[in-house]
């Protein structure tokens, strides 16, 4: 098994344009997570799904930001009408989703810069 | 709201010696996990030890151990023997059924 994976790890755009991401989870992990992390900080809890349901969303997530996991395999998150401020580096992470079974792990991220 | 506090910013530590990351979080569930992370420089995050908050005998493995303190919501992660690579940003984080949240972390040097 490779891992949690990410697509792009970096990503350059300008102002207004929509951008996508894409990750990967563990193939046996049933829950996928989405947070972003700014420089210095934590990481920030945007969504997560179990198997194909979005099951839970941040008030950090907002109208811009979709997600999807539509076979509960692989996740694309999408940010519409891209903002300087949604620049940072967006991670991805999955886990078992078993009461003793939590732990998540993480992807290398995608880098977002937004000009 | 659930809170996750790391009240260092930055630590620093010879290399072979001992120390320990504070870690602090604010909650009202009985059931939950709470985790430490690693995160080295440009390198993605990894977990270094998790807790379940029924147990309460305290996680370890190998050089990295907890004080997990229930009653006081405190979850301090012990490094001995510390080595180069164990710099890294440190992050605590807190995992209950609604809701999963990172503290800001802790910046670790090891000084050779």
């Amino acid at each position: 098994d490779t891992g949690v994976s990410q697509d792009p790890r970096h990503k350059i755009t300008k102002r207004g344009q929509n951008v996508t991401f894409r990750c990967d989870p563990i193939s046996e992990h049933n829950r996928l997570y989405w947070y972003r992390q700014t420089l210095g900080q934590g990481p920030e809890f945007l969504t997560y799904f179990q198997n194909e349901a979005q099951l839970e969303k941040s008030r950090l997530l907002s109208d811009r930001f979709s997600a999807e996991r539509p076979k509960g395999s692989f996740s694309t998150l999408e940010i519409q009408r891209t903002e300087q401020g949604d620049s940072a580096m967006y991670l991805c992470a999955s886990s078992l989703g078993l009461r003793n079974q939590e732990t998540q792990y993480f992807g290398p991220g995608t880098r977002l810069l937004v000009l | 709201a659930q809170t996750v506090t790391q009240s260092q910013p930055e630590m620093s530590v010879q290399e072979a010696e001992t120390v320990t990351l504070s870690c602090t979080y604010d909650t009202s569930e009985s059931d939950y996990y709470l985790f430490w992370y690693k995160q080295p420089p440009s390198r993605q995050m990894i977990l270094v030890i998790r807790q379940e908050a029924y147990k309460q005998q305290n996680a370890t493995e190998n050089r990295f151990s907890v004080n997990f303190q229930k009653a006081a919501k405190s979850f301090s992660l012990k490094i001995s023997d510390s080595q180069l690579g164990d710099a890294a940003m440190y992050f605590c984080a807190y995992r209950s059924r609604d809701d999963m949240r990172f503290g800001a972390g802790t910046r670790l040097t090891v000084k050779p």
